[in-house]
């Protein structure tokens, strides 16, 4: 089964504007992490962001903010005052509990237009 | 600052040919991982390995082995290339339980 949904193939914002970048999980465990990369057309992943399932508050991490909505299973990226280096795929992923396994989405491809 | 290397960005090989992917790490990780990523498909996990000699199948080990004889380095291997393991190759590492893995390059390989 699959254990992170990104639902949006891609995605356009406009230069200076916020954008969410959505992702949905599915565990049964209590314990687990979430993260956030960046992989621009050179290929390299980027970290980005990490929330842990324990944790409180929404983690923020620059011009990136985690939206944790833990009931509803979601940990949407938000990008704040989009760049033109922004533009890249976005990935969401979960380490589970035992902290060896990731699962990824399939991606989220942001274009920032000028 | 963590370094994950591999040993080719760009790989063209024969359909039947023995392929080996090198992947080393310099930060010491219990644990290193191969995944490969297709469009559309995200990544997925091929193999990894939590220490030396050990290893554990991910999602798609078909057509693949590991081999991991130093703590450093992770060696993924295609017994017999084909053109559908034509993708985009990542390896990555990271500290045991520890919040992030830590990627290399990649390599795009190419079966002909």
């Amino acid at each position: 089964a699959q254990k992170i949904t990104q639902t949006q193939p891609g995605m356009f914002v406009q230069e200076k504007e916020a954008v969410t970048l959505d992702c949905t999980y599915d565990t049964s465990d209590q314990s687990y992490g979430l993260f956030w990369y960046k992989q621009p057309s050179s290929g390299e992943m980027i970290f980005l962001i990490y929330q842990g399932s324990y944790d409180e508050q929404n983690a923020t991490e620059g011009r990136y903010s985690l939206n944790f909505q833990k009931a509803r299973k979601s940990a949407n990226l938000v990008i704040s005052a989009s760049q033109l280096g922004d533009s890249a795929m976005y990935f969401c992923a979960m380490r589970d509990i035992s902290g060896n396994q990731f699962y990824f989405g399939t991606g989220t491809s942001l274009t920032v237009i000028p | 600052d963590v370094k994950v290397t591999q040993s080719s960005r760009y790989l063209v090989k024969r359909t039947g040919e023995k392929v080996f992917l090198e992947c080393v790490q310099d930060m010491d990780h219990e644990n290193m991982f191969w995944y490969r990523q297709d469009p559309g498909l995200g990544l997925r996990l091929i193999y990894f390995s939590y220490d030396v000699k050990m290893k554990e199948k991910g999602d798609i080990p078909e057509g693949y082995s590991v081999s991991r004889e130093k703590k450093e380095r992770f060696s993924l291997i295609l017994e017999s290339a084909s053109t559908n393991q034509t993708s985009m190759y990542l390896c990555a590492s990271n500290p045991d339980r520890v919040e992030t893995q830590y990627f290399g390059p990649g390599t795009r390989l190419l079966v002909l």
